[in-house]
């Protein structure tokens, strides 16, 4: 099965700072998405992109955060100031035409830890 | 608004025996349906999907499920259970209308005893 890659594992930052959680998506697809799991609750979707653009976002994709493609291979997932309750998994996925007979293929997460 | 229920937090079932993880789901559009498993310290792994055509999908390692529009429902089964399984499942839809938003349920832990 083709592979995401996450890193890092987990990150533990205090309240207030910037983190930049990175993704390495499957070199011939085009379309990335990153999804957040709150310890002990549901997988929920944050934000799709192609073409260097936001596809959609989730009312949680607030300005706190953004993402981007800075060279081509990184998907990124940045949160400027970090709350207590951005501690989470974080999942990135990407997939290929973005068609509904597409997978999304998924990234084994990075735990995020705000204290 | 679009909802996924996965009404159990965990299946226990005997190595060999049948297993069933429920998932029922409410959409205003198409659905296109999907499982996904999760082991720990890893991602979610892809199982199987329904888009269109026959109602019972064949998956990844044995497993299968079947989609019933008239019960909302999207049950994932296998027919003989290994301790392997054990594992978080996940059902997932989206909507033919704008299948770039996943929407997930709880999941379900899986727990097959040998």
């Amino acid at each position: 099965e083709p592979e995401v890659t996450q890193t890092p594992s987990h990150q533990v930052t205090q309240m207030g700072q910037e983190v930049i959680l990175r993704c390495v998506p499957i070199s011939n697809h085009l379309y990335f998405y990153w999804y957040r799991q709150i310890l002990g609750q549901k997988v929920e979707f944050l934000v799709s992109f192609y073409n260097n653009e936001i596809s959609e976002k989730s009312e949680i994709f607030d300005d706190q955060f953004s993402v981007e493609r800075p060279d081509g291979s990184n998907f990124t997932l940045k949160i400027r100031s970090t709350k207590l309750e951005d501690s989470a998994m974080y999942f990135c996925a990407a997939a290929g035409r973005g068609s509904p007979t597409d997978t999304q293929y998924f990234g084994p997460g990075t735990r995020l830890t705000v204290l | 608004a679009q909802s996924v229920a996965q009404p159990e937090d965990q299946v226990n079932v005997a190595e060999g025996n049948p297993l069933t993880v429920k998932c029922t789901y409410s959409v205003s559009g198409n659905p296109y349906l999907f499982w996904y498993v999760q082991y720990p310290n890893r991602g979610l792994q892809f199982l199987l999907k329904y888009i269109t055509g026959d109602n019972l999908v064949k998956g990844s390692y044995g497993f299968e499920a079947e989609f019933n529009k008239s019960q909302t429902s999207f049950h994932l089964k296998k027919p003989s259970a290994l301790v392997s399984d054990s594992a978080l499942y996940f059902c997932a839809v989206t909507l033919k209308e704008n299948f770039n938003k996943f929407y997930f349920g709880s999941g379900t832990k899986l727990n097959v005893k040998p």
